[in-house]
Order: C-alpha cells, then sequence, then structure tokens
C-alpha cells in the first residue's frame, strides 16, 4: 500500500460527459502529481500541485482541469469526454524535490462508451 | 527537453536467468533516474533511482541499475530471475535542475519469465 488513494477505481461513462477523479496523498506529502496511461501514448504527466498552486504542466487537454484543496486531495476534472480519452489515471504524490520517490495510487480505470 | 528510451517492449527470460531492461535518456541538466515497476492492475511501484554519488544503484527484489554518463544509459539487471518478476518495468528521468519532481517515462518493457 503506497498509502496513495484514489476513488473511484473503475468509471464508465458517455461521449461527452465529464467525470472528477478524486486522489488523497500520502500523509505529509505536499506535492500531487496527475498521469495518463494509455496504450498509444503510454505514460504522460499531466499536471503538478504543491501546497495548492499548480506547479508544473504536462500535456494536458484544455478539457481537463485539477485542482489541490487546502486538506491536500487533488481532484482532476474531465469535460467532453471522447473515446480517446479512455486510459488509466494515475496519481502519485512526494515531498517537492526532483530527487525524491513519488508513490503512486491504484489509479483510476476511465472507459467513454 | 528530456526523453527516455527503452530499447525492448517484451522481453522473455527463463527462470534463473539474467534479466537486463535497458534504458537510454536524453537530458541537457543532469538527470535523476528511476526504474518503476507495475504489476498487473496495480499502480506504479518505485524499484530504485540514482540521485547523485555511487552510480551503481542496488534496489528492491534484487534489482540494480548503473547509471553511466558517457553511454547515456540507466540499464536494470538482476542476476536470476524470479517467476514473481513477471511485470512491466518502467525507466523515468526526471529534472535535476527544476525541482519539480515531474517525470517522464519510457513506453515501458514487458518481463516475461517462464519456467
Amino acid at each position: 500500500d503506497s498509502g496513495v488513494t484514489q476513488t473511484p477505481k473503475h468509471l464508465i461513462t458517455a461521449t461527452g460527459q465529464r467525470v472528477t477523479l478524486r486522489c488523497s496523498p500520502r500523509s505529509g506529502d505536499l506535492s500531487v502529481y496527475w498521469y495518463q496511461q494509455s496504450l498509444d501514448q503510454g505514460l504522460q504527466f499531466l499536471i503538478q500541485y504543491y501546497n495548492g498552486e499548480e506547479r508544473a504542466k504536462g500535456n494536458i487537454l484544455e478539457r481537463f482541469s485539477a485542482q489541490q484543496f487546502p486538506d491536500l486531495h487533488s481532484e482532476l476534472n474531465l469535460s467532453s469526454l471522447e473515446l480517446g480519452d479512455s486510459a488509466l489515471y494515475f496519481c502519485a504524490s512526494s515531498v517537492v524535490g526532483s530527487n525524491t520517490e513519488a508513490f503512486f495510487g491504484q489509479g483510476t480505470r476511465l472507459t467513454v462508451v | 527537453a528530456q526523453s527516455v528510451t527503452q530499447l525492448g517492449s517484451h522481453v522473455s527470460v527463463s527462470e534463473g536467468a539474467l534479466v537486463l531492461l535497458r534504458c537510454n535518456y536524453s537530458s541537457s541538466v543532469p538527470p535523476y533516474l528511476f526504474w518503476y515497476v507495475q504489476y498487473p492492475n496495480q499502480g506504479l511501484q518505485l524499484l530504485l533511482k540514482y540521485t547523485t554519488g555511487a552510480t551503481l544503484v542496488k534496489g528492491i527484489n534484487g534489482f540494480e541499475a548503473e547509471f553511466k554518463k558517457s553511454e547515456t544509459s540507466f540499464h536494470l539487471t538482476k542476476p536470476s530471475a524470479h517467476m514473481s518478476d513477471a511485470a512491466e518495468y518502467f525507466c523515468a528521468v526526471s529534472d535535476g535542475s527544476s525541482n519539480t519532481g515531474k517525470l517522464i517515462f519510457g513506453q515501458g518493457t514487458t518481463l516475461q519469465v517462464k519456467p
């Protein structure tokens, strides 16, 4: 158990819909990262928050947004969903700093039908 | 920009044989390098990391990797494969200068261990 909790584990939704993925980081970790894992793109960094503020942005679509709340949990919002958004979405947390280990949650598998 | 290339999307070895998973990176700044393992239907677990210091890094489950700057490589090895090592392995690089901790991953290598 990494200590990072993601809910829900599975999500099936229709095209055009909006969903929210939730992540609770490890106790004490201020930094949260979101990654997308798909068969064609592999593991892609989406966005990072540190103590409530956006810290780094990767290949995140404009239809996607995220935030980190005062209790440090984070949410990834995906809207106007397309079939191609079907993927495994991972949250990871760490003490900020590029030499520290990121702990990954078990992911949310999103299926868009 | 940083990038990671893992040579071989699938590697098959016999139980007890040497495991060698190849990783080459590209980075204009001193890299921090990681190997993660992903078992089916699970998240990623850190095997080992290189930040600074000793270039031969030992990790969990008997794995080790050597950072070779001249070859821009960070290959993962294990002397003797076990059935439980069957999984997908990811090499990743982090920008040592930006201090964000975001990881750039390779495409992954699926390790099959035959009895």
